[in-house]
């Protein structure tokens, strides 16, 4: 079955411990992405990566990193997560390279930062 | 200034019901359009492209006014389950894959 897959789905940690969101798709897709969704501000772009190697910053980088070592996996990772980054947050994964490209997102993850 | 504005609703609506949404975009230079479905607490997904020429899936129909810079949704026989958050979605930046997400209208379909 052609998936983005998140995880972990649910998380609970406090201010300043290190932490990964992984994402893996299997579509052999060439663009990735993550946002995070918060009420009232919709869905906002953290980073995104165009091709294995190639990442860049989206609207709202702040505090966040990620790494594109393989096309399948697009890792987000937290280096010391605060409050402000409590959210939810989706990975996505597109052909890339035309127009009107179909994204598909994953699950989700729900991060509580305390 | 917002890239892509949308009328939050909640829109109630009776079963059985159109229902039309409206979005207005700022950038000129966007070349694709889209609505996506979220259902509460989950990811959303594509409904439907939105091409210059108009489009119709079944009950749905989108439209795009480049001119105007706004892109419309209409649903004919309204669902129960076309309950949802409907995302206006438009190629933003970092190329054809760039896309911002307007923050999407409540739609609640009443029996």
């Amino acid at each position: 079955e052609a998936q983005v897959t998140q995880n972990p789905r649910y998380l609970i940690t406090v201010t300043g411990k290190k932490l990964t969101v992984t994402c893996s798709q299997n579509m052999n897709h060439e663009y990735m992405s993550w946002y995070r969704q918060d009420p009232g501000l919709g869905l906002r772009q953290i980073y995104y990566s165009m091709n294995v190697e190639v990442t860049d910053k989206g609207d709202v980088p702040e505090g966040y990193k990620v790494s594109r070592k393989e096309k399948r996996n697009f890792p987000l990772i937290l280096e010391s997560p605060s409050p402000n980054q409590t959210s939810l947050y989706f990975c996505a994964s597109s052909l890339g390279g035309q127009l009107y490209n179909e994204q598909f997102f994953g699950p989700g993850t729900r991060l509580t930062v305390l | 200034r917002k890239e892509v504005e949308q009328d939050p609703g909640p829109f109630n609506v009776p079963e059985g019901a159109t229902v039309a949404f409206n979005c207005t975009y700022s950038n000129s230079a966007s070349q694709s359009f889209f609505w996506y479905r979220q259902d509460c607490r989950k990811e959303p997904k594509l409904l439907m492209s939105v091409y210059s020429s108009g489009n119709e899936d079944g009950r749905f129909t989108a439209q795009l006014n480049r001119a105007s810079q706004y892109i419309s949704l209409l649903i004919r026989d309204s669902k129960l389950s076309d309950s949802a958050t409907y995302l206006c979605v438009v190629e933003g930046r970092g190329g054809a894959d760039g896309l911002t997400f307007g923050k999407g209208t409540h739609l609640i379909i009443q029996p």
